[in-house]
């Protein structure tokens, strides 16, 4: 069966600082991932998606990036945090054409 | 660019009571429709979706119509239950990548 894990669960950063959000899926192969980030009591709002290796697509322009360096990594970064920035960030994988997948998240505040 | 309409943003019901939402979508080439719910704290869950080959699908105690010409969806939960208190977003889809998401219905079923 296939599984997707994100790590940290909870993370507190200060404003400007670095961000780095892994997300990893297992029991599968070459999967659709995605970045979603969603703000206390609002929908889901899709950051980025993948399709393969090296192949990235932004939906908002902001100053998160993703990256995924291997078939079942998906990462997403950020240079400098914003307040902006706090929220409930939430990893998927689907086959093509199927139903997404959730991943446990990870909630960050910007201090 | 595409967008999804959800109605309403709260719903209140009285246990026993039938409860409808309703997403209207924007992209016609949409071709699938899954349904989230997402309990407090928690990440989405799909509960039920259908694809633009079928006009409604049904599972116990839930159902969801498409009408593609008005591009209309709705979920359908009859006999409510406390336990179905939770937030549920819709969601469309065209060309199995991209999964737009509504912004949500915060449904509280009351005992």
């Amino acid at each position: 069966s296939q599984t997707i894990h994100q790590w940290p669960a909870t993370l507190v950063q200060p404003v400007g600082s670095p961000l780095s959000l892994e997300c990893t899926v297992e029991g599968t192969s070459n999967p659709n991932l995605y970045w979603y980030r969603q703000a206390a009591g609002r929908g889901l709002q899709l950051l980025f998606y993948s399709v393969g290796i090296g192949q990235i697509s932004s939906e908002v322009p902001q100053n998160l990036s993703a990256s995924r360096p291997q078939d079942r990594q998906f990462i997403l970064s950020s240079k400098k945090l914003l307040l902006s920035d706090s929220g409930f960030y939430l990893c998927a994988w689907s086959r093509q054409g199927e139903e997404q997948f959730f991943g446990p998240g990870t909630r960050l505040t910007v201090l | 660019g595409e967008n999804v309409e959800q109605h309403p943003s709260t719903l209140s019901v009285q246990e026993g009571d039938s409860a409808v939402i309703k997403c209207t979508y924007s992209d016609s080439a949409s071709n699938y429709f899954p349904w989230y719910k997402q309990e407090l704290g928690k990440r989405p869950q799909l509960i039920i979706d259908i694809r633009s080959n079928v006009g409604e699908k049904k599972d116990q105690r839930i159902a969801v119509t498409l009408n593609k010409t008005a591009k209309h969806f709705s979920l359908h939960i009859t006999e409510t239950q406390p336990e179905d208190s939770a937030v549920y977003f819709c969601a469309a889809r065209a060309g199995g990548f991209k999964t737009i998401f509504g912004a949500g219905t915060r449904l509280f079923v009351k005992a």
